[in-house]
């Protein structure tokens, strides 16, 4: 089974300059998370999607981030203009309901960098 | 809010020590918790996972065990080996925003030969 892909792998950018991250969730998960991992925290949700529905966006700073998921598959994850302290990795998950509970499959990540 | 907290930060052990990782949360009231591994340039790999009614669950060399009234977690892994070395992250699920992971900072464990 293929796993959550994501796309590119590293991005450096200057700030103010706008990036776009992609990703593909694995097949038959409906629900889709991008996470922000800052070095030396923990992820943090931006956004959730179920489906092509938003559940969670709260963290999701809309001045400069917007994300998209359509057909209820792919997703892109959006900044516009970028700053100096959005430099981080950005993690992108999928995931389905079982009886054991809902596990959620990560993607290797875009590692951005911000200058 | 929902506060995870993992002590201790960094772990060094030579192989083949038993050792335990631990993980508390601020609010008990949690639909289930994950421990998750992370290495150097790549995503998190989900180790375990403990729903809220569960005590327990093992897979090979790891066991976790979840004490949700006090709001703790431990991660004990057996007979250490190099591989082992990664970042270990607690997340748990509170299940109001269903799918929802609050993380830890993780643990850094180096096991060295």
């Amino acid at each position: 089974e293929a796993g959550v892909a994501q796309s590119p792998r590293y991005k450096i950018i200057e700030k103010r300059q706008s990036v776009a991250f992609w990703c593909n969730p694995i097949s038959g998960h409906a629900t889709l998370y991008w996470y922000q991992q800052i070095l030396g925290q923990g992820p943090k949700l931006l956004i959730q999607f179920q489906n092509n529905g938003v559940v969670d966006d709260s963290q999701l700073p809309k001045d400069r981030f917007s994300a998209e998921r359509l057909k209820g598959v792919d997703s892109t994850l959006k900044i516009q203009p970028a700053k100096l302290e959005d430099s981080a990795v950005y993690l992108c998950a999928s995931s389905y309901a079982s009886k054991y509970g809902e596990t959620q499959y990560f993607g290797p990540g875009t590692r951005l960098l911000v200058l | 809010k929902q506060e995870v907290t993992q002590i201790p930060a960094a772990l060094s052990v030579p192989e083949g020590e038993n050792l335990v990782l631990n993980c508390s949360f601020t609010d008990s009231a949690i639909y289930n918790l994950q421990w998750f591994r992370q290495d150097p340039g790549k995503g998190l790999t989900s180790l375990l996972l403990i729903q809220s009614s569960q005590r327990e669950q093992t897979s090979g060399r790891l066991n976790a065990s979840l004490d949700k009234s006090s709001g703790r977690s431990t991660l004990y892994i057996a007979a250490s080996q190099p591989g082992d070395s990664a970042t270990y992250l607690c997340a748990v699920n509170r299940g109001s925003t269903l799918g929802r992971l609050y993380f830890g900072r993780g643990t850094q464990l180096t096991v060295w030969p």
